[in-house]
C-alpha cells in the first residue's frame, strides 16, 4: 500500500519566492495534518483538516503560510513570500478514526526546505 | 508550555540490553499515547500506542507502560538491536480534541553493537 506521498522531497529557494509543498494522504483517511520540524521547536502542528475542511490552523505561523485541501486526495501548503527562518522539514500526515475513537497518524517522508 | 516532555535528549545502550525511554505529560485530559520512531531523512513511523484504560501494551520487543497518576509513560525495548538506533517521539491526544497530537521533542537512541 502506498503511504503518504509528499513532493518535492527537497526544495531550495531564495528569500521572497513562493514555495508550494504537496501531499497525497493515504486513501480512505479523512484527516490530514501539516507539521514543521526544526531543531529548536521540534515537531509543530501547523494545520489539520478533517473531511477536507480546515479544523485548526492555530499553528500556522503567520499570514505568509496558507494551506488548502481541494479534495480527499490532495493538499498543499504554500509559503509566500518565503523567508530564511522558514527553513525546516515539513511533514504531512494522515489518519482515520477507528470505531473506538482512537487515531494513529501516518507520516510522509517530509519535504526539506531551505530558503537562502 | 510543553505538555509532553522527553527530558533526556539521548540514550546509549549495549546491543541485547534493555532500552527504557521516558516521557512525561502535564495535560490530564490526554487519554491516548503513541510512540513514533524516526530515522534520518524519513518521516516518523508509528511504533506502538496505549489508551488510558490500560497500563501496559506489548508488541514484540516493544512494551509501553502508562502511569496515569504520575502522568508518565515509558517505552521498553528488549532486547535492543542496532537497527533500533533512531529518534523516538512520544505523542499524546485527548478525546474530543479533534485528532490533534502533541509531540515531545524526541530522544535519540543509540544501540552499540
Amino acid at each position: 500500500d502506498a503511504g503518504v506521498i509528499q513532493s518535492p522531497r527537497h526544495e531550495v529557494t531564495e528569500m521572497g519566492q513562493e514555495v508550494t509543498l504537496r501531499c497525497k494522504p493515504i486513501s480512505g483517511h479523512n484527516s490530514l495534518f501539516w507539521y514543521r520540524q526544526t531543531m529548536m521547536r521540534g515537531l509543530e502542528l501547523l494545520i489539520y483538516f478533517n473531511n477536507n475542511v480546515p479544523i485548526d490552523d492555530s499553528g500556522m505561523p503567520e499570514d505568509r503560510f496558507s494551506a488548502k485541501m481541494p479534495n480527499a486526495s490532495f493538499s498543499t501548503l504554500k509559503i509566500q513570500p518565503s523567508e530564511p527562518r522558514d527553513s525546516a522539514v515539513y511533514f504531512c500526515a494522515s489518519s482515520i478514526r477507528t470505531s473506538g475513537g482512537l487515531e494513529t497518524q501516518y507520516f510522509g517522508p517530509g519535504t526539506r526546505l531551505l530558503v537562502l | 508550555d510543553q505538555q509532553v516532555k522527553q527530558n533526556s535528549p539521548s540514550l546509549s545502550v549495549q546491543e541485547g540490553r534493555i532500552s527504557i525511554l521516558n516521557c512525561d505529560y502535564t495535560n490530564s485530559m490526554f487519554d491516548y499515547f503513541l510512540w513514533y520512531k524516526k530515522y534520518p531523512a524519513e518521516g516518523p513511523t508509528f511504533l506502538i500506542s496505549i489508551s488510558s484504560i490500560k497500563d501496559k501494551n506489548e508488541d514484540g520487543r516493544f512494551t509501553v507502560f502508562l502511569n496515569k497518576s504520575a502522568k508518565h509513560l515509558s517505552l521498553h525495548i528488549v532486547p535492543s538491536q542496532p537497527g533500533d538506533s533512531a529518534v523516538y517521539f512520544c505523542a499524546a491526544s485527548a478525546w474530543g480534541a479533534n485528532s490533534k497530537l502533541t509531540f515531545g521533542k524526541g530522544i535519540t537512541l543509540s544501540v552499540r553493537p
